[in-house]
């Protein structure tokens, strides 16, 4: 089974910094099946990215992702109020099972 | 719009059943695999269970296996997860959630439900 190991545990920023999340694999991701969810207080979490760097639709692009093998980042360019959040690494290429990061919290400052 | 509605959560005591049912709209459900996660406070996001579009294939994580029964019914837009022997461990809010990619199962989840909490204690 992957371990994907995320950092921070929680990230404070103000609105308008750029965040950067890392997500650290265990061991290789095979073709970067790497995907990223964000998830508020009360919600479910919600499809951000796939394959290390896609977008999903309708997800804005100060929303980017990168990395390959066992080192993935989610960046955000200039977080908006609406980001503050926890956020999940998730990996889908060794299966089953698709295992999740532990999140990642980004707070408001 | 897609949306998927949980439902069928409960307080249950431990090696009692139950089951849960997820109705999907907003898509053409029986062209997409399906699938549940679950969510707790102390372990975080974890897969449970797959089904693909037919419902010809089906994969469960070790821990729900011979216990947990995943199914759909493509005539109601439904999914099931048939929780047998529960035990305390298995107490978390239960997502059902849908697969990215058509005809096939990704394990890459582009819409989620709201959840349903399952609780299970004496």
């Amino acid at each position: 089974e992957i371990v994907l190991t995320q950092s921070p545990g929680t990230l404070s920023l103000s609105p308008g910094e750029r965040a950067t999340l890392s997500c650290r694999a265990s061991q290789s991701i095979s073709s970067n099946y790497l995907a990223w969810y964000q998830q508020k207080p009360g919600q479910a979490p919600r499809f951000l990215i796939y394959g290390a760097s896609s977008r999903a639709t309708g997800i804005p692009d100060r929303f980017s992702g990168s990395g390959s093998g066992t080192d993935f980042t989610l960046t955000i360019s200039r977080v908006e109020p609406e980001d503050f959040a926890v956020y999940y690494c998730q990996q889908y290429g060794a299966l089953p099972p698709i295992t999740f990061g532990q999140g990642t919290r980004l707070d408001i400052k | 719009q897609v949306q998927l509605v949980e439902s069928g959560g409960g307080v249950v005591q431990p090696g009692r059943s139950l089951r849960l049912s997820c109705v999907a709209s907003g898509f053409i459900f029986n062209t997409y695999g399906m699938h549940w996660v679950r969510q707790t406070p102390g372990k975080g996001l974890e897969w449970v269970a797959v089904i693909s579009y037919d419902g010809a294939r089906k994969y469960y994580v070790d821990s729900v296996k011979g216990r947990f029964t995943i199914s759909r019914d493509n005539s109601r837009n439904t999914l099931y997860l048939q929780m047998d022997s529960l035990r305390p461990e298995d107490t978390a809010l239960y997502y059902c959630a849908k697969d990215l990619i058509r005809a096939s199962s990704w394990f890459i989840f582009d819409y989620w439900g709201q959840g349903t909490l399952v609780t299970v204690s004496s």
